[in-house]
């Protein structure tokens, strides 16, 4: 298994620009995450799915949009990037049963907004 | 309140020694208390974790520690080593997980 990947690693991009960070996992989990992570800030957690088509808010929406049209795939739009969204990115997945909780962590998605 | 506050934010122990990290939370209705460890350049990944009926788990050289009538939990690293060197986040479960500002720990050789 590949687990949870990221695509891209590294991006750069000027004010007001948009795009995607794609994210897929192939271990048929249900819930799929959204967090940055800022220094000193721990992961904020922007966006969340609990399965195909069905997304809800995180903490920090504002300025993104997300979709789910497959259990394996949960890519994160920027519209009209701005320098406050300058952050790493890390898609997680899990699947949620009691007692079992754990998320699994993609590789992250450095983006510099300038 | 969501909140999960982390200290200290940078941390530095011989090897050998014994690092803690601790964690004060807000919200009672958390009912679960993992700890995430990440090295650069890499995603967290689950250390351990705890349910607020338990005082205490250990996993090898990690323990948590865990007081709820304070509201507080902690992580102890017994017998530090350099490859411990990661930053380290708790978090508390109620509908999502709410992280802590993160624990960057170095261990010196």
């Amino acid at each position: 298994n590949a687990g949870v990947t990221q695509t891209p690693k590294f991006r750069i991009l000027k004010i007001g620009q948009s795009m995607t960070l794609q994210c897929a996992q192939d271990m048929n989990h249900n819930y799929m995450y959204w967090y940055r992570q800022d220094p000193g800030m721990g992961l904020k957690l922007i966006y969340y799915s609990v399965g195909a088509g069905i997304t809800d808010k995180g903490e920090v929406p504002n300025g993104y949009n997300v979709s789910r049209s497959t259990t394996e795939d949960f890519p994160l739009r920027l519209e009209l990037a701005a320098p406050s969204q300058t952050s790493v990115y890390f898609c997680a997945s899990s699947y949620l049963r009691v007692g079992n909780y754990e998320q699994y962590f993609g590789p992250g998605t450095r983006l510099t907004v300038t | 309140q969501q909140q999960v506050k982390q200290s200290p934010q940078s941390l530095i122990v011989q090897k050998g020694g014994i690092s803690i990290i601790n964690c004060a939370y807000e919200n009672t209705a958390f009912d679960y208390f993992p700890w995430y460890q990440q090295f650069p350049g890499k995603g967290p990944a689950l250390l351990i974790a705890i349910r607020p009926d338990v005082s205490e788990k250990k996993e090898g050289r990690f323990t948590i520690s865990f007081n709820k009538s304070a509201k507080q939990f902690s992580l102890h690293i017994m017998d530090s080593q350099p490859g411990d060197s990661a930053t380290y986040f708790c978090a508390g479960r109620g509908n999502m997980l709410t992280f802590g500002g993160g624990t960057r720990l170095m261990v010196k050789p």
